[in-house]
């Protein structure tokens, strides 16, 4: 089962900031927290990770509280591209690689 | 870089018949995943490879799926025979080391129905 909690969907007006939330408040000290995103009719995208500083990319940012039992998704400047389901996943970071565990996520829809 | 590449992206077939879907891993990946994706279920896990060999198949839903990895760069993944209730999209996953760690990238997926 999925660890993680999701609003099931959101709106965002084209060209603000869609502050994607999720809630893990399980999550265990060795857990990184995973952002994939899933347009229409494509494979599951990568998009960011972290453990608990706050990361930043060329696609979004990630803040982590300092308890680590939520984080926010951040996309600074949304586009109709970005319309999507995006997935919050925790995952243990160790030697191997652990399987994806999907949730259903949350449907961000960018308005024009 | 050549992303995960997967055959076939669309399929059609008929109840009864054998359905094989194919799969190349990112070159030096050394993990590949199989997942499913149906709108009841979401995304799910059916089994997954580490250096060819199968970690864990606890997802394979019966004995109809098989999957094999003969070498780092194939796999497939086999329905036989096929039933409506299989009609899905597959996708085929792989991670390795490198600049992103442990990440796990997709590819677009096969879209399979069976009528």
């Amino acid at each position: 089962d999925a660890k993680t909690t999701q609003p099931p969907s959101m709106d965002c007006a084209e060209g603000r900031a869609a502050n994607l939330p999720c809630n893990h408040s399980t999550i265990s000290g060795n857990e990184y927290v995973y952002w994939y995103r899933q347009i229409h009719s494509q494979g599951p995208q990568y998009i960011i990770h972290g453990l608990k500083n706050n990361e930043t990319n060329e696609m979004a940012s990630l803040i982590i509280t300092e308890d680590r039992k939520s984080s926010t998704l951040i996309l600074p400047h949304a586009t109709l591209r970005d319309t999507a389901v995006y997935y919050c996943i925790v995952r243990p970071w160790n030697s191997g690689n652990t399987p994806l565990v999907f949730g259903k996520g949350t449907r961000l829809s960018v308005i024009a | 870089d050549a992303g995960v590449i997967q055959s076939p992206r669309h399929e059609v077939t008929e109840m009864g018949q054998e359905v094989t879907l194919r799969c190349k891993p990112i070159s030096g990946h050394d993990y590949l995943f199989w997942y499913r994706q149906t709108m009841m279920r979401g995304l799910e896990l059916l089994i997954y490879f580490n250096n060819n060999v199968p970690i864990d198949d606890s997802g394979m839903p019966e004995d109809r799926f098989s999957a094999k990895m003969p070498n780092a760069s194939f796999s497939t993944l086999k329905i036989q025979p096929s039933e409506p209730r299989d009609s899905a999209v597959y996708f085929c996953a792989s991670s390795g080391q490198g600049a992103h760690g442990n990440t796990i990238y997709f590819g677009e997926g096969s879209w399979l129905t069976v009528v």
